[in-house]
């Protein structure tokens, strides 16, 4: 069963809490994402994974950091969580030139 | 760098007409990159709907199709006669061939009307 799960679907965070969002696949893909969507911009990739600790930043990967320890997950962490960083967040999965699965996506609030 | 332009955030249409969204990228690889489209349906993640990988080829799914245009960069989504189903927001995308970055549109959300 291809999948990319999302853990947890709903957050919500006081500012300056740190926030941390997991994502697992079970395609053995190299290659993971994490993407934040906001209304009017679209997704922005902010970290790419191209296997176990061998993470590029994405486009905004300021006030994110990554962690891939093993192969089939990928974590994003927010150190101290500011309000502008309320957002839904995607984890992302793909062999190279392949197919992106996605997940269901997690929505974050911090107030 | 590259990037993925659509120019419609949302549009509406009734049940039975045509439809087209609009796709046009920019990249700065000498190779051409994959296109993509996909969507995403009210509560779920994001899912493929059509991919074309060879510049002048059309893919096709569910009823949509794109055509891989490199003369005009082009990438839009047609469909013939569009369903309430088909509600959703509708995401054209790039892979480029070196990083291996999937950059995304801004999204189109397809209202269709009963």
């Amino acid at each position: 069963d291809m999948k990319v799960t999302q853990m947890p679907r709903y957050l919500i965070k006081r500012m300056g809490e740190n926030v941390l969002l997991e994502c697992g696949q079970d395609m053995s893909h190299e290659t993971m994402y994490w993407y934040r969507q906001d209304p009017g911009l679209g997704l922005q990739l902010i970290y790419i994974s191209y296997d176990v600790d061998s993470n590029s930043e994405g486009d905004i990967p300021k006030g994110y950091r990554v962690s891939r320890k093993k192969r089939e997950h990928f974590s994003l962490i927010l150190d101290s969580a500011k309000t502008n960083q309320t957002s839904v967040y995607f984890c992302a999965s793909s062999r190279q030139s392949a197919e992106v699965f996605f997940g269901k996506g997690t929505r974050l609030t911090v107030v | 760098g590259d990037s993925v332009t659509q120019t419609e955030g949302q549009v509406t249409v009734s049940e039975s007409k045509s439809l087209i969204i609009n796709c046009t990228y920019s990249t700065t690889s000498i190779a051409y990159p994959n296109l993509f489209w996909y969507v995403r349906y009210p509560g779920e993640g994001l899912q493929l709907l059509l991919k074309v990988i060879t510049a002048g080829q059309k893919g096709s799914s569910r009823g949509f199709e794109a055509t891989y245009n490199k003369e005009t960069t082009s990438f839009h989504l047609q469909k013939a006669s569009v369903q309430e189903s088909d509600s959703a927001v509708y995401y054209c995308a790039l892979l480029t061939t070196n990083a291996y970055k999937v950059i995304f549109g801004k999204g189109t959300h397809l209202h269709v009307l009963p």
